[in-house]
């Protein structure tokens, strides 16, 4: 089946730091989501981007959709104590339906 | 509205019990699923459903069967616990193909440990 790979697996930074993970997949997709998961809660999404090339910012959370579909970024910017969780991307091909697939998670630690 | 509610938060079985996790939305999305996340491999799709009465199979779905008798509830039933399925699940839900209002809402999560 198609996979994510995510990177890094995990961050422990500084407050103030700006940061960046990514997700590579060997299939194409044609919408990617990143999603960010507290402790004992649900993924709760943060940015969609459904067209190849496009960039979307969300306050100081910035996203790519790789122009070869098969990649995106996320920036985090001027990171703050409340950052810390768990970030997924996860892709959505159109013929799965809605069927997502999700990356491994880059877990973000930030020391005030 | 709610959004994306299940129950229960926790849950201990013993090998071989039986137990359904419940799953509801007031959204009216069309599309709901239960994903299973262990750690350090992301969530993985168990079941889907694309409307009530239709039910598919995700990428992990031995050991567990669903229904979808109405829209708003999409209910998922361990028949033999097992150890191996101790995990995170998480139910979610979507519109179908609107472009820009199909991306997933996931439920809190149901934490079960089987012993």
């Amino acid at each position: 089946g198609q996979q994510l790979n995510q990177s890094p697996q995990s961050m422990f930074i500084q407050e103030g730091e700006d940061v960046s993970m990514n997700c590579t997949s060997s299939s194409i997709f044609n919408t990617w989501l990143w999603y960010k998961q507290d402790p004992g809660e649900g993924p709760v999404l943060l940015i969609a981007l459904y067209k190849a090339g496009e960039l979307t910012s969300n306050g100081r959370l910035t996203a790519q959709f790789g122009t070869t579909r098969k990649d995106s970024f996320l920036n985090i910017s001027a990171s703050i104590p409340s950052d810390v969780g768990i970030y997924f991307c996860a892709g959505l091909s159109n013929n799965a339906g809605n069927m997502l697939t999700f990356g491994g998670g880059t877990r973000l630690m930030v020391k005030p | 509205n709610a959004g994306v509610t299940q129950t229960p938060k926790f849950q201990v079985l013993k090998t071989g019990q039986s137990m359904t996790l419940q799953c509801a939305q007031d959204m009216n999305h069309e599309y709901m699923s239960w994903y299973r996340q262990d750690p350090g491999m992301g969530l993985r799709l168990i079941h889907y459903s694309v409307g009530a009465g239709i039910t598919d199979q995700g990428e992990v779905p031995n050991g567990y069967n669903v229904s979808r008798s109405t829209t708003e509830d999409f209910p998922l039933r361990l028949l033999s616990a097992a150890p191996s399925q101790t995990s995170v699940y998480f139910c979610a839900s979507s519109y179908i193909g609107l472009a820009g209002s199909d991306t997933q809402y996931f439920g809190p999560g149901t934490r079960l440990t089987v012993l």
